[in-house]
């Protein structure tokens, strides 16, 4: 009865692969988010998606997308993978101020 | 923009002693502040939170955070540290994004916690 859920646990992939992320909630909570946190333990927001409206960091490339096929899912999809890319990454979901986190994905870049 | 300073980035301590980990804030409005402790290769799990009201606040673990508009702080404190709470603990603001129903965290960058048993 895992409150957020995300497959896989780690992800080792090549360089210029597209590789996906699975994240799922079953709090009913209507908002979800990517976080990335880098080798330094630094955690940044990427997105945070409701079923209305997507806020997009403006750091974020392009290359990383959210998809949500319903309200407790929301997949991240990474195009052209990079070095650089390597982190660990949280997913996150709400229903109001607090929110509460993912295992996390371990993600390594070759 | 909102910001998150949490100034020691590693502290250490003896089991049974008590503990205190700084953290300050700068935000315009009324923050709302959270605590999360991450353990070795695990996820965040939310220690405590305020919102509004009596500014000490109590969480799990026996943990407590203090809010201090004054200072534009929230410390977390433990009268009495225990081996397994050794971990990575971060201080975050809560800000609303634009449009309906959704904020944003900023976190600081973290204090490792080391306990010498």
């Amino acid at each position: 009865d895992t409150a957020v859920s995300q497959t896989p646990k780690y992800l080792v992939t090549q360089m210029g692969n597209d590789k996906s992320i699975k994240c799922e909630q079953n709090l009913g909570h209507d908002t979800m988010y990517w976080y990335k946190q880098d080798s330094k333990k630094f955690l940044k927001i990427m997105f945070s998606y409701n079923n209305k409206e997507l806020i997009i960091n403006e750091t974020v490339p392009n290359r990383f997308s959210p998809k949500s096929p319903d309200k407790a899912h929301l997949n991240l999809h990474i195009n052209s993978l990079e070095l650089g890319d390597s982190a660990v990454y949280f997913c996150a979901s709400s229903q109001g101020w607090a929110q509460y986190f993912g295992p996390g994905t371990r993600l390594l870049v070759l | 923009a909102q910001s998150v300073t949490q100034p020691d980035i590693h502290i250490t301590v003896s089991e049974g002693a008590s503990l205190e980990l700084r953290c300050n804030y700068s935000y315009g409005a009324t923050p709302y502040l959270f605590w999360y402790v991450q353990s070795p290769g695990q996820g965040l799990q939310l220690l405590l939170k305020y919102f509004s009201g009596d500014t000490l606040v109590q969480g799990i673990k026996g943990f407590e955070a203090e809010f201090k508009r004054s200072q534009s702080s929230f410390n977390l404190r433990k009268p009495s540290v225990h081996w397994s709470d050794a971990a990575e603990y971060f201080c975050a603001v809560a800000s609303q994004d634009s449009g309906a129903g959704s904020y944003q965290l900023t976190f600081g960058k973290g204090t490792k916690l080391s306990v010498i048993p």
